[in-house]
């Protein structure tokens, strides 16, 4: 598609329970991350992928959260066990690679809202 | 690390007054700097950005931005704001000769404007 492509657009689940959300990012776009937008707290880098290099997961809250990228295209945001806390809108973003092409402007997709009740 | 401090978490302002919102970076070598924009139940998009040469950035929507390497900030203004720029506003900054390492985000501020 045109744009970056997020699913599902709203997870309510049980506290306790894993998730996945899903992200397809722009067609021929190597560097693909994951933000979390929480109330009051602006945008949290949670993990980064490009290309085949392996991913900057220094963003990533605890052991509970895993993201994965097969193909170097969609990627899959896991979230085992979910707490209260987990509940969040979480966003996609790709961008071109390559240092001197790199402008830093990332592509953003609608997110994920999840809510752990 | 590079951060990024928006002093205002919420401003209201009236249709049609000036407003600018504050944002500042940590003190870098040089910096990319950008302006996203999020509007109700949407995801983010750009608005602006700052990479080079001209330190008045004009974007979309009549949004503009001025590079102040000395005071490392980077504020946004609209001279006329309208009732669909009510929005939240994101100011982000990344280290050019890193690669892609990750934007990095500040809280944003959530722009009312009132009839």
């Amino acid at each position: 598609g045109a744009g970056v492509s997020q699913s599902p657009s709203n997870k309510v689940t049980e506290k306790g329970k894993d998730v996945e959300l899903r992200c397809d990012p722009i067609s021929g776009h190597t560097a693909l991350y994951w933000y979390r937008q929480s109330l009051g707290q602006g945008l949290e880098f949670l993990i980064y992928f490009q290309g085949n290099s392996a991913p900057d997961k220094s963003g990533l809250p605890s052991d509970r959260f895993s993201a994965e990228r097969t193909g170097g295209s969609v990627s899959t945001l896991t979230i085992q066990r979910t707490q209260q806390e987990d509940s969040a809108v979480y966003l996609c973003a790709s961008s071109r690679s390559g240092r001197l092409s790199n402008t830093g402007e990332l592509f953003f997709g609608e997110g994920s809202r999840l809510t752990v009740l | 690390a590079q951060s990024v401090t928006q002093l205002d978490s919420q401003v209201p302002v009236f249709e049609e007054a000036p407003v600018e919102l504050r944002c500042n970076y940590s003190s870098s070598v040089s910096v990319y700097l950008f302006w996203y924009v999020q509007y109700p139940n949407q995801g983010l998009q750009l608005l602006l950005k700052y990479l080079s040469g001209s330190t008045l950035v004009k974007g979309i929507n009549g949004f503009e931005a001025e590079f102040n390497k000395s005071q490392t900030s980077f504020h946004l203004r609209k001279p006329s704001v309208h009732i669909s720029d009510t929005a939240e506003y994101f100011c982000a900054v990344s280290d050019p000769y890193s690669g892609n390492t990750p934007l990095v985000f500040g809280k944003g501020t959530r722009l009312s404007v009132i009839a």
